[in-house]
């Protein structure tokens, strides 16, 4: 079956830019993780949802960011006037609720300009 | 936020090789995961681990759950190239996986 999409693969931006990043998960998962991997370091915890609500978005690093899941299915990252340290790879997990096997996907590159 | 600390940061070894690598924490995990990353791939789960003490096998892979629950090891016997790539282990608190910073694995055949 389909594993979990995002989309665009690659995102490249103007200091200041709002940019959105797209997450499908795979079907039937109702716990989502946003992650933001760095070049040479591990991902790093952003939000969590599970079904429509953000279950714990401690990760978010600043008001800028924000998250929405609107319908259960599909998540939204939403960065607003991007930095140049906002650059990474930004990763999408599903999973089965209450388990460990994430699935994620290939991530979203941002490079903020 | 926690801290995970893997080593060794890279290793080069020869085809055939047995590999173990480590993963340790200032905290206490109830949960210990292995994951590898391809180039352009998001990590892909290896092992999961629940409780302290336990040695869990996949295959070629097996790991451990440090007694202390603030540690852990993923060793690999034989290794073949397609072993290539980089290894993370994650510890869970609640809702939130906390992931170490990676050893890269490069196999010579």
């Amino acid at each position: 079956g389909a594993g979990v999409s995002q989309t665009p693969s690659n995102k490249v931006t103007e200091k200041g830019k709002y940019v959105e990043l797209r997450c499908d998960p795979i079907s039937g998962h109702t716990a989502l993780y946003w992650y933001r991997q760095s070049l040479g370091q591990g991902p790093e915890f952003l939000i969590y949802f599970q079904g429509t609500g953000a279950a714990d978005d401690s990760g978010l690093p600043n008001d800028r960011f924000f998250a929405v899941r609107p319908e259960g299915s599909v998540s939204t990252l939403k960065i607003q006037r991007t930095e140049r340290g906002d650059s990474a790879v930004y990763l999408c997990a599903s999973a089965t609720s209450g388990t460990e096997t994430q699935y994620f996907g290939p991530g979203t590159r941002l490079l903020v300009l | 936020g926690q801290q995970l600390n893997q080593s060794p940061q890279s290793m080069f070894i020869q085809e055939g090789e047995d590999v173990s690598m480590n993963c340790t924490s200032s905290s206490i995990f109830n949960t210990w995961l292995w994951y590898k990353q391809d180039p352009g791939e998001g990590p892909v789960l290896l092992i999961a681990l629940y409780k302290a003490g336990e040695l869990t096998s996949n295959g070629r892979l097996t790991a451990q759950f440090g007694i202390t629950r603030k540690d852990s090891f993923l060793n690999i016997s034989a290794s073949i190239p397609s072993d290539v790539g980089i290894y993370f282990c994650a510890g869970r608190t609640g809702n939130q996986f906390y992931f170490g910073t990676g050893t890269s694995l490069t196999v010579i055949p």
